[in-house]
C-alpha cells in the first residue's frame, strides 16, 4: 500500500524563491529520505533524516520530521532552475523489512 | 564510472512476449531491488534480493520473474507481456547494515507494450 503522500503535488515557483514540499506517512519508521528525478532520469538521494531527528541540513536543503504527525517537510533554499524535478520521499519502515516506501512526489518547477 | 547501469534503455514490443531487463551494479552492494513506476510516476517495489536471496517479493504477477546470478547483477524477467505492464522499471542497490538505508538509482529501462 501507498504509504507517503506529497504535498501539493505540483508546485511552480521563480527563481529564488524558496519551495517547501510536505510529505506524509502512516506506519513507524527508522528513517525517512527524500529522493530527486529529473525527467527521464533514475532517483538520486538527496538526504537521510532519522526516526530520532528533528531536522537535518545539506547545502540548501532543510529537512524536519515530526514523527508524532507522521509528517516532513522538504524546503529548497533560493531556487535554481537546475532544481526543476520531481522529489519523492521515501520512509524506512520499523520491522526489518530492508524496503523502502515512496510517496507519489512532488513536480517543481523553477521559472527563470 | 561507479554506477548503477541497467539494459536496454527503451523496450518496445507487443502483447504476449517474453522480454528481459538486465541491472549491473559495481558499487559493492550486496542488495539489490527492482521498482516499477507507472504513469503517474507512483514507484513501487517488486523484489529485492541480498546476497543473491529473495528477500521481498511484492505482490507481483508471476509473470515476473527476477532472477541474481550474483550480488553485483539483478535480472527481471517478464513472460507473456500485457498492456499493463508498459512502465519505467528501475534498478537500485543498497548496501545492507550501518543504519542506513540509501539506495542507488540505475537510469530506467522505459517498456512499451503495444
Amino acid at each position: 500500500s501507498q504509504q507517503g503522500e506529497e504535498d501539493p503535488q505540483a508546485l511552480s515557483i521563480q527563481e529564488g524563491e524558496n519551495a517547501t514540499m510536505n510529505c506524509s506517512y502512516k506506519t513507524s519508521i527508522n528513517n525517512l529520505q527524500w529522493y530527486r528525478q529529473n525527467s527521464g532520469r533514475g532517483l538520486v538521494h538527496l538526504i537521510l533524516i532519522r526516526s530520532n531527528e528533528r531536522e537535518k541540513h545539506s547545502g540548501r536543503l532543510r529537512v524536519t520530521l515530526d514523527t508524532s504527525k507522521k509528517s516532513s517537510s522538504l524546503l529548497i533554499t533560493a531556487s535554481r532552475a537546475a532544481d526543476t524535478a520531481s522529489y519523492f520521499c521515501a520512509t524506512d519502515a520499523t520491522g526489518g523489512a530492508q524496503k523502502l516506501v515512496f510517496g507519489q512526489g512532488t513536480r517543481l518547477t523553477i521559472n527563470p | 564510472d561507479t554506477a548503477v547501469s541497467q539494459t536496454p534503455k527503451y523496450l518496445v514490443t507487443q502483447m504476449g512476449n517474453d522480454k528481459s531487463i538486465k541491472c549491473e551494479q559495481n558499487l559493492g552492494h550486496d542488495t539489490m531491488y527492482w521498482y516499477k513506476q507507472d504513469s503517474k510516476k507512483f514507484l513501487k517495489i517488486m523484489f529485492s534480493y541480498n546476497n543473491k536471496e529473495l528477500i521481498i517479493n511484492e505482490t507481483v504477477p508471476n509473470r515476473f520473474s527476477p532472477k541474481s546470478p550474483d550480488k553485483a547483477h539483478l535480472n527481471l524477467h517478464i513472460n507473456s507481456l500485457e498492456l499493463g505492464d508498459s512502465a519505467v522499471y528501475f534498478c537500485a542497490s543498497r548496501k545492507s547494515g550501518g543504519g542506513r538505508n540509501e539506495q542507488f538509482f540505475g537510469p530506467g529501462t522505459r517498456l512499451t507494450v503495444l
